[in-house]
């Protein structure tokens, strides 16, 4: 069965330090790969979309993400993190018109 | 460009009432979609239109939900019959069309039912 996993649901960061989010997906095609991030009370917003090209894709606020066909990956990275990062991210696959989303990675960033 | 609107914010509901939750897509955009976000479920698809006509509606419980997009500014997702397993965060997004564009979503409607 297809499916994304994010095997984090939280993870505490001290403000400054580098991130990595996991994602990992199992699908039968290469997918277009996402990562939205979902402030409180807000929706989601995209941070950066990956289907083809340069492994790794730049995103906004200076996130970025690495694509892996080996590892069937697209982890989430950022080299030092703000308060203002604390969130819940998602990565999301989409095949066709909809989008399968994981379960979310809780940020916490310690000031 | 007010972005995905979604209204009410939060809507309260008895059991058995029905509850009708309402969004206007960014203009010019041709695909919507409705999602629904709970802590134990996440993000699940519900229902998609394409320049207003339904194209996928696979995850939309048969009985009590429907959605319907009447115009192009707004689509409307109707629960009948309301139970407490409808609370949720329903969450709306339009894409300017229906393949791997971006989704922009709404703040959601959580609804309550009590």
């Amino acid at each position: 069965a297809q499916s994304v996993t994010q095997p984090d649901a939280r993870v505490t960061v001290s403000e400054g330090a580098s991130l990595q989010l996991r994602c990992k997906y199992s699908y039968s095609a290469t997918p277009y790969l996402f990562w939205y991030v979902q402030y409180p009370r807000q929706g989601l917003q995209l941070l950066l979309k990956y289907y083809s090209g340069d492994p790794v894709v730049q995103g906004v606020n200076g996130f970025e993400a690495e694509f892996s066909k080996s590892d069937s990956s697209f982890h989430l990275r950022k080299a030092s993190v703000h308060w203002s990062d604390s969130a819940v991210y998602f990565c999301a696959v989409g095949l066709g018109y909809k989008l399968t989303f994981g379960t979310g990675t809780s940020l916490l960033v310690d000031p | 460009n007010a972005g995905v609107i979604q209204t009410p914010r939060h809507k309260v509901t008895g059991k058995g009432q029905e509850a009708t939750l309402w969004c206007e897509p960014i203009s010019g955009h041709s695909a919507v979609f409705w999602y629904r976000q709970t802590i134990v479920q996440g993000l699940e698809f519900l229902t998609y239109f394409r320049n207003q006509a339904p194209i996928d509606d696979s995850g939309m419980p048969k009985e009590r939900f429907s959605a319907q997009m009447p115009n192009q500014s707004h689509s409307t997702l109707k629960i009948q019959s309301t139970q407490p397993q409808d609370s949720a965060v329903y969450l709306c997004a339009s894409s300017l069309g229906g393949g791997q564009n971006t989704l922009y979503f709404g703040a959601g409607t959580r609804l309550s039912v009590l």
